[in-house]
């Protein structure tokens, strides 16, 4: 089955600096990659995705790019600020455009500090 | 604005005892999961429903869970007779088949004594 590796494990940054969370997956058959963030006690929401037919997606502050080759992605968080601090975790399934399982990373804790 | 709802938020009970979690996925959502997170283990795929039969159990403990969907607005989790190993936050999350997109319940926080 698919295995999601996710690194790092806990990232501190100042106000304002850029942090960058990376992801690796095992299944070359993995064609969509959300990320969810989970603030302390409540639940995962999704906030950016990135199917394999795209290499980049930008949201704002927040952005997605896609290796297929290398089957890595990451997560890249510019101008950070301290409600950005919480628990991201990456995904990969192989949903065809249907809602499919995921399987999850480890998570990576970010604490942005003033 | 809306949303999945589980119930009940939290629950503390007693080795041996049964439990029942529920979960309402979104109207219209035609496929729901269900996801145990442990520090430990992380967050981890138990079983998944589409037009309500099963699709995918694998990842739960066959021996003490049961997933069912009654109908199309609710969803159930039962661990008969729980452990304190089953302590764990039990997600329930819903997404349609015409998006990839999957959307979280508040979870159910189970305590096994």
């Amino acid at each position: 089955g698919e295995n999601v590796e996710q690194h790092p494990s806990t990232l501190s940054v100042q106000e304002g600096d850029s942090a960058v969370i990376k992801c690796t997956y095992s299944d070359s058959a993995s064609n969509y990659f959300p990320w969810y963030k989970q603030e302390l006690g409540k639940r995962p929401q999704l906030i950016i995705d990135i199917r394999s037919n795209v290499g980049e997606k930008k949201d704002q502050r927040i952005a997605v790019t896609l290796n297929k080759t290398a089957k890595h992605f990451s997560l890249h968080i510019t101008e950070t600020q301290p409600e950005d601090s919480a628990v991201y975790f990456c995904a990969a399934s192989m949903g065809t455009g249907t809602a499919s399982k995921l399987t999850f990373g480890t998570g990576t804790r970010l604490q942005v500090t003033l | 604005d809306a949303r999945v709802t589980q119930t009940p938020r939290d629950k503390v009970t007693e080795m041996g005892q049964e439990v029942t979690m529920r979960c309402q996925p979104i109207l219209g959502h035609n496929t729901v999961f269900w996801y145990r997170q442990t520090m430990m283990q992380g967050l981890e795929l138990l079983a998944y429903f589409r037009n309500r039969a099963p699709l995918d159990d694998s990842g739960m403990p066959k021996d003490r869970f049961s997933a069912e969907m009654p109908d199309a607005t609710l969803a159930t989790l039962k661990i008969q007779p729980s452990e304190p190993r089953d302590s764990a936050v039990y997600f329930c999350a819903s997404g349609s088949e015409s998006r990839n997109e999957q959307f979280f319940g508040p979870g159910t926080r189970l305590t096994v004594l």
